[in-house]
């Protein structure tokens, strides 16, 4: 069965200091898409980067890139000059399988000291 | 802009009543689900529909029902609620034909609590 997970529950950052969250998944497909979403105090869910899991380039949004290392199927998360506004809860996702949905991870929750 | 949108936002209700949380997203995607959130769960699948006429059950189906009669609209029904049905509930769409090159896209959630 596919599974999402996030080691860190809690993570904190300095404001314009870099910070990685990790991410480990499992899935059976050889072709597949990855996930991190943002989960500000609003609720709502924010697609923050995707990755193609059949491309080696890493993928970059603006502050937001990833570090995706497929063989040993890890999928970290690096935000760059951290504002204040990057706090939030973050999770990894990954395909799910037949069902066509999404696996999550349990989260990590971003604090960004000023 | 095309988008999703869910009412209501927020909903308590009492223990054994139907409540039904509504879904509609503009951008003509055939594939919708519903989630629920739980503090230690992350997301978990609770139903979906790949169309019109379409739907299955996901992981956490038992007391929830859906119907699909056109491809905006997946309401999610609760039969008879009960405090285990307290979560957030979010309803998400996909552009493709499903499957694991496709993605998601989120609504703003609903807080139900059951009392």
């Amino acid at each position: 069965a596919q599974t999402v997970t996030q080691s860190q529950p809690e993570m904190s950052v300095q404001e314009a200091e870099t910070v990685t969250l990790s991410c480990t998944y499992d899935t059976s497909e050889s072709d597949y898409y990855l996930f991190w979403y943002k989960q500000p105090p609003s609720r709502q869910m924010i697609l923050v980067i995707r990755q193609e899991a059949y491309k080696q380039q890493n993928a970059t949004e603006n502050r937001f890139s990833v570090n995706f290392q497929k063989a040993a199927k890890s999928f970290s998360l690096k935000i760059s000059d951290s504002q204040l506004g990057d706090a939030a809860m973050y999770f990894c996702a990954c395909p799910g399988g037949s069902q066509g949905n999404l696996i999550f991870g349990k989260g990590t929750k971003l604090s960004v000291k000023p | 802009d095309a988008e999703i949108t869910q009412s209501p936002r927020h909903k308590i209700t009492e223990t054994g009543r139907q409540v039904t949380l509504a879904c509609h997203q503009t951008w003509n995607h055939n594939n919708m689900f519903w989630y629920r959130q739980d503090l230690g769960h992350g997301l978990r699948l609770i139903h979906y529909s790949y169309g019109v006429h379409d739907t299955n059950k996901g992981e956490v189906s038992d007391g929830y029902s859906v119907s699909r009669s056109n491809t905006e609209d997946l309401p999610l029904t609760l039969e008879s609620a009960a405090s285990s049905q307290t979560s957030v509930y979010f309803c998400a769409s996909s552009e493709l034909d499903g499957g694991s090159l496709d993605t998601q896209y989120f609504g703003p959630g609903t807080r139900l609590t059951v009392l």
